[in-house]
């Protein structure tokens, strides 16, 4: 099973409105990322969580907030979003975070975000 | 200069064509390296890992050459199926880090045409 699932599929969010995207994997991944994908432009990194701690921050708004409660969840937490802030965000896992050899990640279906 | 670079492309072929892809990344101290391909509104998935001896997948066959820091994905005989962006995608540390963060390149996009 190489499966990364992702909620909700769709979001449609105001600029007033708090809302959270859940990611989920029972692979045993230590590592897991959020991405965010404009339309024809490559997945950008926003964070990586490894073994359930933030490693990287990749000068991420504060309007987003990761969370990873445990090691199968990831949550992205969302506030005060601006209209330029409406992409594709997707969500990854890894074995673990060393970037050792075939640490491949497995994404999610992502969640198509629309900030009005 | 960008971490990680491809031709953006499009290529467009006729089906039983072979297409080359290049790609070629900065940090000389990374590990790992991917092929991804990605469908229109779809997500990334792992096309295949690609090693320093090469390797071949069916039609498919990767290269990685440590010492250009030069990627290269190979398909022979494509099919119309094969049409997508192709991500080239590098796994590297940052300074004082000890996890690694995959970056992708901006994709090279491939039509096969009948």
């Amino acid at each position: 099973d190489t499966e990364v699932t992702q909620t909700p599929k769709h979001l449609v969010m105001g600029m007033t409105n708090k809302k959270s995207l859940k990611c989920e994997q029972h692979m045993g991944h230590r590592a897991m990322y959020w991405y965010k994908q404009k339309a024809k432009k490559p997945p950008e990194l926003m964070f990586v969580y490894s073994y359930e701690k933030l490693s990287i921050n990749e000068s991420v708004p504060s309007r987003f907030s990761p969370e990873c409660p445990n090691s199968s969840l990831l949550n992205l937490h969302l506030h005060a979003l601006q209209p330029e802030d409406s992409a594709l965000y997707l969500c990854a896992s890894s074995q673990d975070g060393s970037g050792a050899m075939n640490t491949e990640a497995f994404f999610g279906q992502g969640t198509r975000l629309t900030v009005v | 200069r960008k971490e990680v670079e491809q031709d953006p492309g499009p290529f467009n072929v006729p089906e039983g064509a072979t297409v080359a892809f290049n790609c070629t990344y900065s940090n000389s101290a990374s590990q790992s390296f991917f092929w991804y391909r990605q469908d229109c509104r779809k997500e990334p998935k792992l096309l295949m890992s690609v090693y320093s001896s090469g390797n071949e997948d069916g039609r498919f066959t990767a290269q990685l050459n440590r010492a250009s820091q030069y990627i290269s994905l190979l398909i022979r005989d494509s099919k119309l199926s094969d049409s997508a962006t192709y991500l080239c995608v590098v796994n590297a540390h940052p300074p004082s880090s000890n996890t690694g963060k995959l970056i992708f390149g901006q994709g090279t996009t491939l039509q096969v045409k009948p």
